[in-house]
């Protein structure tokens, strides 16, 4: 089944206590990204990467980092949580990423919460 | 201020009833994508329009993009419990890396 796979489901942490959130895809998509929804905000994106080695900051890219080594993974990593990255997380991929022409394909989201 | 804006914030009717959620921005929308997430969980996509007039139908539920492309309606007939849920609207601005999205429409369908 083609989906994109996000884990963990939900995270409680402290501050300060590195964490990453995975994502993979099985589709082979060229183009992945990670928002956070938060309300009355909506969708923020973090990060994107056009593809393999190629990342870039999205709206909020503070306090977070990714890589891209592979295609189909593209992980979050919080080196030093803080209580305002509590928040739902999206990770997102499409095939390509041109303009007005790809979907994007999300996965179920991760709650994280930092205390 | 948001750059795509939808209305209203929330919305409950009863069931069978119709209803609309719009979504609104100030620049062209090159693409305008609704997708439906169930509360707490991951977005589900529903439609995608990208021509000026364009309308879509699947099932129950109809989306129009106007002759314009900076408005889009998302129409729902007959409204059933399983159609509850959180409406967003996602669009491309012209820039290729994200959709921008709306703050979404939280919609309750009472029995």
């Amino acid at each position: 089944e083609a989906q994109v796979t996000q884990n963990p489901r939900y995270l409680i942490t402290v501050t300060g206590k590195k964490l990453t959130v995975t994502c993979s895809q099985n589709m082979n998509h060229e183009y992945m990204s990670w928002y956070r929804q938060d309300p009355g905000l909506g969708l923020r994106q973090i990060y994107y990467s056009m593809n393999v080695e190629v990342t870039d900051k999205g709206d909020v890219p503070e306090g977070y980092k990714v890589s891209r080594k592979e295609k189909r993974n593209f992980p979050l990593i919080l080196e030093s949580p803080s209580p305002n990255q509590t928040s739902l997380y999206f990770c997102a991929s499409s095939l390509l990423r041109s303009v007005g022409n790809e979907k994007l394909f999300f996965g179920s989201g991760t709650q994280l919460s930092v205390l | 201020s948001q750059e795509l804006e939808q209305s209203p914030q929330s919305l409950i009717v009863q069931e069978g009833k119709n209803l609309t959620i719009n979504c609104t921005s100030s620049k062209t929308l090159y693409g305008l994508y609704w997708y439906k997430q169930k509360y707490g969980e991951g977005l589900i996509f529903l439609m995608m329009l990208q021509k000026g007039g364009e309308e879509k139908s699947h099932e129950k539920i109809t989306a129009k993009l106007d002759e314009k492309k900076q408005q889009s309606s998302l129409h729902i007939t007959a409204s059933q419990p399983s159609h509850a849920g959180i409406y967003l609207c996602g669009a491309d601005m012209g820039g290729a890396q994200k959709l921008v999205f709306g703050q979404g429409t939280r919609l309750t369908i009472n029995p």
